[in-house]
């Protein structure tokens, strides 16, 4: 199975602060990867596919890239309802896997 | 608005079965796949297969950890889409959630809408 190594697992930051979060695939999974975000008590959402198309509707202070083994979801200015765990999940082989998840905490 | 909503969770003794049902709107359901992904309490989240659509003659995919055990069915005159579990085991203890799965270049998924979960709590 395909390995995803986020990081960190955990960060704190304020508002409107540039968030970056890593996701590092063993082995490569092309642009095959998509971030989604988890707010306590509720379903995951999808934020972004294959590495770097934003989901309508999500806010544009969200972006991602990468290719291969390395991938970023970034924020470009934190906001208090982005806090919330994201997880990567690649979709290059079967079975689909997911990162083990960073929690986003907002000061 | 696309909605899939969960039922037929609940606690279950280790050994017997359960069946989880997805009922879904507001998109076409027999155009498109339906995953379960399940998250077990303060864990991550875990692919746990997926059933194609009708274009795909309902074709499925199963974790290891679940295959053999858990079987994908669907009915696509109601648009439901359904989990069975047999053998259940501790470590099966999860919130699981249907998605609607779409594809990258017909081959890759991803999970654009989710359900809002249903508990299993299977004691030993």
């Amino acid at each position: 199975d395909i390995q995803l190594t986020q990081s960190p697992s955990s960060l704190s930051a304020s508002v409107g602060d540039r968030v970056t979060i890593t996701c590092r695939a063993s082995p490569t999974v092309s642009t095959y990867l998509n971030w989604y975000q988890q707010k306590p008590g509720n379903a995951p959402k999808l934020l972004i596919c294959a590495a770097s198309s934003l989901q309508s509707g999500v806010p544009s202070r969200f972006s991602g890239s990468g290719s291969a083994t390395d991938f970023t979801l970034t924020i470009s200015s934190l906001q208090p309802e982005d806090s919330a765990t994201y997880f990567c999940q690649q979709s290059h082989s079967t079975p689909p896997t997911f990162g083990q998840g960073t929690k986003v905490q907002v000061k | 608005e696309v909605q899939l909503v969960e039922s037929g969770g609940g606690l279950v003794q280790s050994g017997r079965s359960l069946r989880l049902s997805c009922t879904t709107s507001g998109f076409t359901f027999g155009d498109h796949a339906i995953s379960w992904v399940r998250q077990a309490p303060g864990k991550g989240l875990e692919w746990v297969g997926y059933i194609r659509g009708k274009a795909y003659v309902g074709t499925t995919e199963y974790a290891a950890s679940v295959k053999g055990r858990f079987t994908l069915s669907r009915d696509d005159s109601k648009s439901i889409a359904y989990l069975q579990m047999n053998s259940l085991k501790a470590e099966d203890t999860a919130i699981y959630y249907c998605t609607r799965t779409l594809w990258l270049f017909d081959w890759f998924p991803y999970f654009d809408h989710w359900g809002q979960g249903s508990l299993v709590t299977v004691s030993s």
